[in-house]
């Protein structure tokens, strides 16, 4: 079955304290990409990967670090969370065709709270 | 910065009724997409239409796409209860970025 798996789904943590979200997509997608969705503010790009070792800052990088070392996976890391990092985050995929990206699949999400 | 903007960011009808959202954005784009999310789950993607496309179909949906005003609509014919959901327009300049709306909440009652 085609999808995009995130783990974990929920995560309490605490002010400083590093933390990995991890992605993996198993359809062969050129195109990942991180979003955070807050209530008002609909969902904003944290970061963006065209292919492997490529990454791109989205509208709200501040505060998270991506890489892209194999095709199928897309951690997105919190070197030193805060509270207003408080958020639910999704993980994308899609195939690319030249730099357009297509429909995007999405994982179930990421309900992450820090204290 | 917020590229679409959705309107309206509610709407409550009969299930039966048909269901306009508008989708408003302010620079140039290659496409426009539109997807559903329920209840805090992953969006699902609905509808893609490119720059150079008007109109598009699919089942009981219809897109349109309006570059001179910068602006689409999507168009749920005969709603049911299970359409329920929040939907999100979301457009694509090229080079990996995509923009997302705020999102209208649709409410089907039965």
């Amino acid at each position: 079955e085609a999808q995009v798996t995130q783990n974990p789904r929920y995560l309490i943590t605490v002010t400083g304290k590093k933390l990995t979200v991890t992605c993996s997509q198993n359809m062969n997608h050129e195109y990942m990409s991180w979003y955070r969705q807050d209530p008002g503010l609909g969902l904003r790009q944290i970061y963006y990967s065209m292919n492997v070792e490529v990454t791109d800052k989205g509208d709200v990088p501040e505060g998270y670090k991506v890489s892209r070392k194999e095709k199928r996976n897309f951690p997105l890391i919190l070197e030193s969370p805060s509270p207003n990092q408080t958020s639910l985050y999704f993980c994308a995929s899609s195939r690319l065709a030249g730099s357009e990206s297509y429909e995007q699949y999405f994982g179930p999400g990421t309900r992450l709270t820090v204290t | 910065s917020q590229q679409g903007e959705e309107d309206p960011q509610a709407l409550s009808i009969q299930e039966g009724e048909n269901a306009t959202m508008n989708c408003s954005y302010k620079t140039s784009i290659n496409n426009l997409q539109w997807y559903r999310q329920n209840s805090g789950r992953g969006l699902v993607h609905l509808i893609l239409i490119r720059s150079n496309e008007r109109e598009k179909h699919s089942g009981r949906l219809r897109v349109t796409l309006d570059t001179s005003k910068k602006s689409s609509s999507l168009l749920i014919t005969a709603s049911r209860a299970a359409d329920t959901a929040s939907y999100f327009c979301a457009t694509g300049k090229g080079g990996g970025k995509l923009i997302f709306g705020q999102g209208t909440e649709l409410s089907v009652k039965p």
